[in-house]
């Protein structure tokens, strides 16, 4: 299967700072799925990516998709306190399913 | 919310016992995967359901097995239960015919074993 690596585990931020975390692959990766879990809650869809060098963005949220599809980053912009959890990138999906990284947890400092 | 369902929200059992999680898939969608959270880490794929059929399997032993029913809900099964299988398990629906089929989780159901 396909595997990704995550970084970093934890981010500590003061509101209103930027956030990145990165998702890191020794293989190529067919796809990119973004999840958001808040404490105690369960993974949210945020976006796919699926082509080489591929930028999307939403609203404060902006994603990367390497050009040699082996790396991908979400960042986020002048971070708020709703923006708290842990962001999980996971690739593959199909009959395989999807691997998940380990996550970066956010935490934001009022 | 994604209109995927799950049941229990909490289970407590205790080693040896057997178990059985429920999930209804969103509407529309015809694939079912499961997943187990442990605490701290990411979700691990235990198997997909596809037209009542896995079709896909992580690495987990044999003891975790599965059903879809024809109206696409789905179960999943754990017997001898084991103190490691305390986790969140989560369900997850998609839409197999898509090139990438996204996969929207379920509230998950907090097994814990004791």
């Amino acid at each position: 299967g396909q595997q990704v690596m995550q970084i970093p585990q934890y981010q500590h931020v003061q509101e209103g700072e930027d956030f990145t975390t990165y998702c890191n692959s020794s293989t190529t990766l067919s796809n990119i799925q973004w999840y958001k879990q808040r404490p105690g809650g369960h993974p949210v869809f945020l976006i796919q990516l699926v082509k080489s060098g591929e930028v999307k963005k939403q609203k404060r949220l902006t994603f990367q998709f390497g050009e040699a599809k082996k790396n991908s980053s979400l960042h986020i912009t002048a971070t708020q306190t709703t923006d708290v959890g842990t962001y999980f990138c996971g690739s593959g999906g199909g009959a395989d399913g999807l691997t998940f990284g380990k996550g970066t947890h956010l935490i934001i400092q009022p | 919310e994604t209109g995927v369902t799950q049941s229990p929200t909490h289970l407590i059992k205790t080693r040896g016992q057997q178990v059985t999680l429920r999930c209804s898939s969103q509407s529309g969608h015809n694939t079912v995967s499961w997943y187990q959270q442990a605490l701290g880490q990411g979700p691990q794929f235990i198997f997909q359901y596809y037209r009542e059929e896995e079709n896909g399997r992580g690495n987990f032993p044999p003891r975790f097995s599965g059903l879809q029913f024809p109206n696409y809900s789905s179960e999943l099964n754990v017997n001898a239960l084991e103190l490691d299988d305390s986790a969140l398990y989560l369900c997850a629906s998609s839409f197999r015919g898509r090139v990438v089929d996204t996969q929207y989780f379920g509230p998950g159901t907090r097994l814990t074993v004791l």
